[in-house]
């Protein structure tokens, strides 16, 4: 049963940490969405990659977080310093070209930042 | 640029009841259209799609037609499970163009016993 996994699950750090967020997606997906889930915004695209590459990272906060694909298997999301402002769920999602675009989505990273 | 807007919620149905959240989308092109769920504590999970005008899609119960003529895809179920509370999420996305998925802001439904 091939699904996105997420690690860690749930994150609580102090303001001024740095936080990395990991994500394997489906093996064989060549497209790796980031978003962000909060009560207030809802849920908003960070950033996402095609074959590795970076497509569109307009969602994110360019000063305090990054995002790369080391290798095909591994996507990172990371945020120095983290803030207050950054507790939300991160969720990771795989999809493959081809395929209408149906995504599938990791369980998500629980940030709280103290 | 595309567009989705869904039913604010919360709904609350009793167990066995009906249910519908409408859906209406805004596109300039022909875009797949797809209902995500998420239950409590988890990731969003595709319910069911369709990718072009007419179809219907269907899963565990729920359907939704695609309606070019209405820019419609409301989801519907003809009798609700307590297990079916969750959030709903219409969503559409046109391959023809780019990646993404464009997400409606989500419905939250709960269903009493």
């Amino acid at each position: 049963d091939a699904r996105v996994t997420q690690t860690p699950r749930h994150k609580v750090t102090e303001m001024g940490q740095e936080v990395t967020m990991r994500c394997q997606p489906i093996l064989g997906h060549n497209t790796v969405f980031w978003y962000r889930q909060t009560m207030m915004q809802g849920l908003e695209l960070l950033a996402y990659f095609r074959n590795r590459a970076p497509l569109d990272d307009s969602g994110m906060p360019k000063d305090r977080f990054s995002a790369e694909m080391p290798d095909a298997t591994l996507a990172t999301l990371k945020i120095q310093p983290s803030e207050p402002r950054d507790s939300a769920v991160y969720f990771c999602a795989s999809a493959s070209t081809g395929t209408y675009n149906e995504q599938f989505f990791g369980p998500g990273t629980r940030l709280t930042v103290l | 640029g595309d567009s989705v807007t869904q039913m604010e919620g919360p709904v609350t149905l009793s167990e066995e009841a009906f249910l519908t959240i409408n859906c209406t989308y805004t596109a300039t092109g022909y875009p797949s259209l797809f209902w995500y769920v998420q239950y409590p504590g988890e990731g969003l999970q595709l319910l069911l799609k369709a990718t072009k005008a007419d179809d219907k899609g269907s899963n565990k119960g729920f359907e939704a037609t695609y309606r070019k003529e209405t820019t419609s895809f409301h989801l519907e179920k003809g009798s609700v499970q307590v297990s079916d509370s969750a959030v709903y999420f219409c969503a559409l996305s046109d391959p023809n163009r780019d990646d993404k998925i464009i997400f409606g802001k989500g419905t939250r439904l709960h269903i009493l016993p």
